[in-house]
């Protein structure tokens, strides 16, 4: 099973600046990585799939980058809408599919 | 608009049983595999099931294998989660979604609420 984890655990940062979050596969899982937003009480939006293509209708201040093990989701300038938990998934090595722990990425 | 619309979730005793349904709308139903995720109160998300488009292919989480079914009727453009052997552990949010290929999880219902206790 391909173990992801996610760092930090909470991220405060300030509306308008930017935001690095972390993710991190045991092992390869070439570009087959997805982000998602989640907000209390609702379900989780894809916001990034191959770890760099935006999904229909997500900002262009969302960006995803890496391969391989190492994965970046950066929020260029944080509006008051993104402040959420963020999950990465890989779909490369399934069964089972597998998701980080999240990123509470709260406000500063 | 496309939509998954997750139904049959409740209270249930230990060792019982549940079957959750997922209704979907607006997209071509049969060409797509789907899944089941939950989510534990204030936890993270785990994938439970999938099956494949013509449910050639079925798959489960090893925490639920031999106890849930996962089935697709595509005449009703429906997925199924048959819960049996029900646990505290399973209590969660389940969610249907829809998988894309490359594109992951697309496309995600609200969610249902099952809750396991005595």
């Amino acid at each position: 099973e391909v173990v992801m984890t996610q760092s930090p655990a909470t991220l405060s940062v300030s509306p308008g600046e930017r935001a690095t979050l972390s993710c991190r596969a045991s092992q390869s899982v070439s570009t087959y990585l997805a982000w998602y937003q989640q907000k209390p009480g609702q379900p989780p939006r894809l916001l990034i799939y191959g770890a760099s293509t935006r999904a229909t209708g997500i900002p262009a201040r969302f960006s995803g980058s890496g391969s391989g093990t190492e994965f970046t989701l950066t929020i260029s300038s944080l509006q008051s809408d993104d402040y959420a938990l963020y999950y990465c998934q890989q779909y490369n090595n399934w069964p089972p599919y597998t998701f980080g722990q999240g990123t509470k990425l709260e406000i500063k | 608009e496309v939509l998954l619309v997750e139904s049959g979730g409740g209270l249930v005793k230990p060792g019982g049983s549940l079957r959750l349904s997922c209704a979907a709308s607006s997209f071509t139903f049969n060409n797509y595999a789907m899944n089941w995720v939950r989510q534990a109160p204030g936890e993270g998300l785990e994938w439970v099931s999938s099956i494949s488009s013509s449910s050639t292919y079925i798959y489960y989480a090893d925490s639920v294998k031999g106890r849930f079914t996962i089935s697709r009727d595509d005449a009703k453009n429906s997925l199924y989660l048959q819960m049996n052997s029900l646990r505290a552990e399973d209590t969660a949010v389940y969610y249907c979604a829809r998988y894309n290929d490359y594109a992951a999880f697309d496309v995600w219902g609200q969610g249902t609420m099952v809750t396991v206790s005595s």
